[in-house]
């Protein structure tokens, strides 16, 4: 199956940009998701890529996509408290999602 | 309705005894999926479904483990002589068709005693 590879913790100020990383295995990945989860609920979409772009922008998140080096990151600007959540990458290959262990997100006033 | 539904929320259960989780997809959804997030292992795939059936079942733990989907719509997981390793949260999710974004419910927290 495939690997996916995000760091655990992330700590930002708040109004700070947020830059979350993610690196994959399997290049056959056609959508490639960020999911949002608070504690306690599900996962939420965020926002999505597919595999022949290399950027993303909506509102204040931002996707970028190195295919040749199969890593993914989400920017998030002017970050704020509601942004503290658990942010999961999750290719999707054959319509199977799979996650990284997920970065969890710490926004500091 | 607006989102995935899940039932219920939460289930605590004897070691043993059986389960039935239910899931009810976004109207209009064609296909639906499951999976499980665990301390242990994280998020991982069980079971999808197009329509009323299952191309891909690879993803289930053992043979206590099924599901059905009825009507094109609710789904049921069912886990048989539930284990202590089952607990984790079960999560469904639904997209308009394959390859389309997929849509997630708050889960169903299973606790085995």
């Amino acid at each position: 199956g495939e690997d996916v590879e995000q760091s655990l913790f992330l700590s930002v100020r708040e109004g700070d940009s947020s830059v979350i990383n993610c690196t994959y295995t399997d290049s056959s990945s056609t959508y490639l998701y960020w999911y949002k989860q608070e504690p306690g609920a599900g996962l939420q979409l965020l926002t999505y890529i597919f595999s022949n772009m290399d950027m993303k922008q909506d509102q204040r998140l931002t996707v970028l996509l190195n295919k040749k080096d199969k890593h993914l990151s989400l920017r998030i600007a002017d970050t704020q408290t509601g942004d503290s959540a658990i942010y999961f990458c999750a290719p999707e290959s054959d319509y199977k999602l799979s996650f990284g262990a997920g970065t969890t997100v710490t926004v500091r006033a | 309705g607006a989102g995935v539904s899940q039932s219920p929320s939460n289930k605590v259960t004897e070691k043993g005894k059986d389960v039935e989780l239910r899931c009810d997809p976004i109207s209009g959804h064609t296909a639906l999926y499951w999976y499980r997030q665990s301390l242990g292992q994280g998020l991982e795939f069980l079971i999808y479904f197009q329509g009323n059936s299952a191309p891909d079942k690879s993803g289930l733990p053992s043979d206590r483990f099924s599901a059905e989907r009825t009507g094109g719509s609710v789904s049921t997981l069912t886990i048989q002589r539930t284990q202590q390793e089952d607990s984790a949260v079960y999560l469904c999710a639904s997209s308009s068709d394959v390859n389309q974004p997929q849509h997630f419910g708050d889960g169903t927290r299973l606790s085995i005693l």
